[in-house]
């Protein structure tokens, strides 16, 4: 399977400050990567679907202009959750999705802290 | 809607025995069906894939039914393990849906030596 990572593992920041997360895929390229958001006992939800080379598409309800993605090489895409607030505190995860296959390989996820 | 239902109860299964952990849904017709595991603080873990038109698939000690009439699979673990213990999830996915998957919460598995 793809082996992806994510960095940083853990981050704290006051209300306001923008944090970027990034996913990489270290083993293949991926033209399509997901990002999700987790809270605790609850499913993942869906974000944005980031295309390299072109715009991500976002879900319904996900605000496209506080959740920037950023998709601009086959190894690498960004979330940065801009002017966060407490509420968006939650555990960001990405997968990617290889090409002919359906399962989705999924990075060790961020855990967002916002005081 | 779509809807996927996990048991929201932790499943206490001893060691050694066999662990059933049920995914239920409806308003949708899954092309196919994914189980993945999940550790505490970690990323999901893809597990097994079973598309619509399989009854049954077979890992290991993994086992997982699908049973597009009742909208319902089951996930087995057998002789299972302490190590064995995670969050479990499943997700469903249609062929149109460019790969983007609906995910149930999860079931936890506690299996006690």
């Amino acid at each position: 399977g793809a082996v992806v990572s994510q960095h940083p593992s853990r981050v704290i920041c006051k209300s306001g400050t923008s944090v970027k997360i990034e996913c990489r895929s270290l083993d293949f390229q991926a033209t399509t990567m997901f990002w999700y958001r987790q809270f605790p006992k609850q499913s993942l939800m869906l974000m944005a679907t980031s295309n390299e080379g072109s715009k991500a598409t976002y879900e319904q309800g996900v605000e496209k202009d506080k959740f920037l993605i950023n998709h601009a090489s086959l190894t690498l895409s960004t979330l940065t959750v801009t002017s966060a607030h407490p509420e968006d505190s939650s555990f960001y995860i990405c997968s990617v999705h290889p090409g002919g296959t359906m399962e989705q390989f999924f990075g060790p996820g961020t855990r967002l802290t916002v005081l | 809607s779509q809807k996927i239902e996990q048991n929201s109860e932790a499943l206490n299964i001893q060691e050694g025995k066999t662990a059933t952990l049920t995914c239920n849904y409806t308003n949708y017709s899954p092309a196919y069906l994914q189980w993945y595991r999940q550790d505490p603080g970690r990323g999901p873990v893809f597990l097994l894939l079973i598309r619509e038109n399989e009854k049954e698939k077979r890992k290991e000690r993994l086992k997982v039914t699908f049973d597009t009439t009742l909208k319902q699979s089951l996930f087995h673990i057998t002789a299972s393990q302490p190590a064995d213990s995670a969050t479990y999830l499943c997700a469903l996915g249609a062929v149109d849906s460019n790969y983007q998957l609906i995910w149930g919460a999860g079931t936890k598995l506690i299996i006690k030596p």
